[in-house]
């Protein structure tokens, strides 16, 4: 079974339209996360849920809206898609909070036309 | 921006001990120094992490000097697979402060 599984893998969007990516952990743990990686390769941290709050919201348009239904599971919904929201989106969970072996899924390769 | 500063990168033959370094040299004292590798295409996989000792699992060895302003994984005996950009991150064990991912070490594994 996949600890951290993300759907779709890819999505392929016009501007403007809504999309959700959907991210779910089977590890149990407490924490989840949510990166950016953009063409140039950089790993940016977005959000940080804790058993369904959220820790961290960086500095990230509006348009984005993290959801976290239970600790299992934290999705991402995009408003009013731009080209420069294409990028490969990871999700990731930890135990307690710490950084100690964070598991990633696989990523959604987001691409806004 | 990333308290880490890596090379960004390096061949290693392979069969060969990959040893990737990494400067830390603002490190605070309760910061741990962790290693994070990406595989093309996939997502980030944990390799190690230590605080002050030298630590060993079943992927790699993590050398960390007596000041702790530099470490540097071990890959003992590189393989194909182990081609990959490697992250060196420092933060505390437990906490809500961001993770920041540096620019990485891209490892050739060379035939």
């Amino acid at each position: 079974d996949t600890a951290v599984s993300q759907t779709p893998k890819y999505l392929v969007t016009q501007m403007g339209n809504d999309k959700s990516i959907k991210c779910e952990q089977n590890l149990g743990h407490d924490t989840m996360y949510w990166y950016k990686q953009d063409s140039k390769k950089f790993l940016k941290i977005m959000f940080s849920y804790n058993n369904k709050e959220l820790i961290i919201n960086e500095t990230v348009p509006n348009r984005f809206s993290p959801k976290s239904p239970d600790k299992a599971h934290l999705n991402l919904h995009i408003n009013s898609l731009e080209l420069g929201d294409s990028a490969v989106y990871f999700c990731a969970s930890t135990e307690g909070g710490g950084f100690t072996e964070a598991f990633f899924g696989q990523g959604t390769r987001l691409t806004v036309v | 921006d990333a308290k880490t500063t890596q090379p960004p990168s390096m061949d290693c033959a392979e069969g060969r001990a990959a040893n990737l370094p990494c400067n830390h040299s603002t490190i605070s004292g309760n910061e741990y120094v962790y290693w994070y590798r990406q595989i093309h295409s996939q997502g980030p996989q944990y390799i190690i992490h230590g605080l002050k000792n030298n630590e060993t699992n079943e992927m790699a060895s993590l050398i960390i000097t007596e000041d702790r302003k530099s470490s540097t994984l071990i890959l003992p005996h590189a393989t194909l697979r182990d081609t990959a950009v490697y992250y060196c991150i420092v933060r505390v064990a437990h906490g809500d402060d961001k993770i920041i991912f540096g620019k990485g070490t891209r490892l050739h594994i060379l035939p």
